[in-house]
């Protein structure tokens, strides 16, 4: 199975962009790229979702590359609540068994 | 309109005691699921379902079973409960693979 590939923690003071890249090396042709956020003790919720170039939306952009082999979520001017870990999940095809598989997250920290 | 709902919230269980934790959504979506989240981990995909009657293996299925009977509910089963299987639950559902996912609140679970 393809794995996708986070940074575990970044730390970002307020008002800043915020760019967090996923690796999926081995994404297939027909796989699209979603991002989800959760907060504690919460279920993670959906944010962006892309399959080449660039998607945006009120809350985040995503950028993907012509080769898809990564990709990069932008958050735009952060506050304190945009603390809370994002997660990369990228759509894998294994013998017509789709199986989705969630990154490690990476744990982003707003600093007043 | 509910979206995904899971009961109970929290439950502490002995070792070798059984349970099944409910999910049930009102989106009519196709393919729902179960994942685990350990403390400070990622989400682990245990079991999901493209529609009644059909379920498959997620990547940490050993100790649980699962039945879609319906569209709307999927529910855990835990066999003689162990320590390992201490986690948060969280039940999952789309209308396709692809699709966004829109998760339940949870169901914490401690095995003592």
């Amino acid at each position: 199975l393809a794995k996708t590939t986070q940074p575990i923690s970044m730390d970002s003071y307020e008002g800043q962009e915020v760019n967090i890249t996923c690796s999926h090396n081995n994404i297939a042709t027909n796989d699209y790229i979603t991002w989800y956020q959760q907060f504690p003790s919460q279920g993670p919720r959906f944010i962006i979702q892309g399959y080449k170039t660039k998607v945006t939306n009120e809350v985040a952009s995503l950028f993907i590359p012509a080769d898809r082999k990564s990709s990069t979520l932008s958050l735009p001017r952060v506050s304190l609540s945009d603390t809370a870990v994002y997660y990369c999940l990228v759509g894998v095809s294994n013998f017509g068994n789709e199986k989705l598989t969630f990154g490690t997250g990476t744990r982003l920290t707003i600093i007043p | 309109n509910a979206g995904v709902t899971q009961t109970p919230k929290f439950r502490i269980l002995k070792i070798g005691q059984s349970m099944t934790l409910q999910c049930t959504q009102d989106m009519n979506h196709n393919y729902m699921y179960w994942y685990r989240q350990d403390p400070g981990m990622g989400l682990k995909l245990i079991y999901y379902s493209v529609g009644a009657g059909i379920t498959d293996k997620g990547e940490v299925p050993n100790g649980y079973n699962v039945s879609r009977s319906t569209t709307e509910d999927f529910p855990l089963r835990l066999e003689l409960a162990a320590p390992s299987q201490t986690s948060v639950y969280f039940c999952a559902s789309s209308y396709g693979v692809r699709e966004t996912q829109y998760f339940g609140p949870g169901t914490r679970l401690l095995v003592l």
